[in-house]
């Protein structure tokens, strides 16, 4: 089975402008996740998706991050304006269903803020 | 917040040796799970082990489960070269949230 692909790889921006990043999860998959990974740590959740509702964005930085996921398949997360302290590896994840297996992710988008 | 941490930060071992990974959490969890991250790659699952388990075993994977110390281990067998890299424990609560740790480093040396 195809895996979840993330667009673009790589992203170099100035501070202050806006980046998108796009996600298409495993078909089938109703959760999709995104993860920002800062170098050196763990990933952290920034929102989960059932389907195309939001079920849990808590961690999200609304006043500049937004996300959303049309027809629940494919995902964008939206940075508007960045900040140098965005500079991270934005992970997106899908599962099946909790509980039963593992989450599958993409490779991930290297932002970088200068 | 991070629910888990793992122990040792880093870990450096000659290729066939043993390595043993600890990670301890917070809160109750569904179930933990291990993940592998290569150098600039994304995340891949190694075993996931619920609530109700003490211990698993996949291939040369071995993890046990505490959950009265909220304590998990992963235990990598006979290990390889190809084996270097980082090790995320996760933590599943209610309403499906996975939440990592900060990782070990683990460098196996040929």
């Amino acid at each position: 089975e195809a895996g979840v692909a993330q667009s673009p790889r790589y992203k170099i921006i100035e501070k202050r402008q806006s980046v998108a990043f796009w996600c298409n999860p495993i078909s089938g998959h109703a959760t999709l996740y995104w993860y920002q990974q800062i170098l050196g740590q763990g990933p952290k959740l920034l929102i989960q998706f059932q389907n195309n509702g939001v079920v849990d964005d808590s961690q999200l930085p609304k006043d500049r991050f937004s996300a959303e996921r049309l027809k629940g398949v494919d995902s964008t997360l939206k940075i508007q304006p960045a900040k140098l302290e965005d500079s991270a590896v934005y992970l997106c994840a899908s599962s099946l269903f909790w509980g039963l297996d593992g989450y599958t992710f993409g490779s991930g988008t290297r932002l970088t803020v200068v | 917040s991070q629910q888990g941490e793992e122990d040792p930060q880093a870990l450096s071992i000659q290729e066939g040796e043993n390595a043993t990974m600890n990670c301890s959490y917070k809160t109750s969890i569904n179930n933990l799970q291990w993940y592998r991250q290569n150098s600039g790659r994304g995340l891949v699952h190694l075993i996931l082990i619920r609530s109700n388990e003490r211990e698993k075993h996949s291939g040369r994977l071995r993890v046990t489960l505490d959950t009265s110390k909220k304590s998990s281990s992963l235990l990598i067998t006979a290990s390889r070269a190809a084996d270097t890299a980082s090790y995320f424990c996760a933590t599943e609560t209610s309403g499906s949230r996975l939440t990592f740790g900060e990782g070990t480093q683990l460098t196996v040396n040929p």
